[in-house]
């Protein structure tokens, strides 16, 4: 059974960084048969996903298009973790997070438990 | 792709049948998954690559569809059932999801 455990602080400063972190059980960050992801869900209830890493032989990274250039996802194998890093900050950033692990046959089949993040001054 | 699924809500008996449908902008073969959220939870995978159900998820829910055009369907609903739905992509990057479809109890 994976388990997903989330970590990192629920208030941000606008223009500062949100940074979580989603500790892995159950599996490896470098399994060849599993995608770990980031997902949001915003105020309004709306699911976005934000980009994920994969391990097939070597590091791969994909991120939505409108986060390019603020977004890094960094899995660490020392710890069987990933991490989700989002630079420049702003309110509309403000949503629920949640790390989640897709398997090769489909689907978000893991989901941690969530945190919410609000940015605020 | 974009994903737009119908109804945005509805509201049925406790033993309906109840339908959710999930078009896609593309065709994206069988690479649709739907989700079940109750509030203050996380998604829960109900369906993966449109039809098979996940482990642990009752029989009452299916899935179907190919290509642009998908259907998730409760038969017989259950009180636990109150939630929300969505359908989500994995053709290919970026993923996206539906804008979901909030099930209540008539």
């Amino acid at each position: 059974q994976v388990h997903l455990q989330q970590s990192g602080p629920g208030l941000v400063k606008p223009s500062q960084t949100l940074s979580l972190t989603c500790a892995i059980s159950g599996d490896s960050v470098s399994s060849d048969s599993a995608a770990w992801n980031w997902v949001r869900q915003t105020p309004s209830g709306g699911l976005e996903w934000l980009g994920r890493t994969v391990y097939r032989s070597k590091w791969y990274y994909d991120y939505t298009f409108s986060m390019k250039g603020r977004i890094t996802i960094s899995p660490d194998t020392s710890k069987n973790q990933f991490s989700l890093q989002l630079n420049s900050v702003a309110p509309e950033d403000t949503a629920i997070y949640y790390c989640t692990r897709m398997h090769t046959t489909g689907g978000h089949d893991s989901w941690g438990q969530g945190t919410l993040v609000i940015v605020s001054s | 792709t974009q994903l737009t699924q119908s109804p945005s809500s509805l509201s049925a008996s406790i033993g309906d049948r109840v339908s959710i449908t999930c078009r896609a902008s593309q065709n994206i073969g069988k690479s649709l998954n739907w989700y079940q959220q109750r509030p203050g939870e996380a998604p829960k995978l109900l369906i993966h690559t449109a039809s098979s159900l996940q482990s642990g998820v009752p029989s009452r829910f299916s899935g179907g569809g190919s290509g642009t055009d998908f259907t998730l369907t409760i038969n017989s609903l259950q009180p636990e059932d109150v939630a929300t739905y969505s359908c989500q992509q994995s053709y290919g990057t970026p993923l996206t999801f539906g804008g979901g479809t909030k099930v209540e109890i008539k």
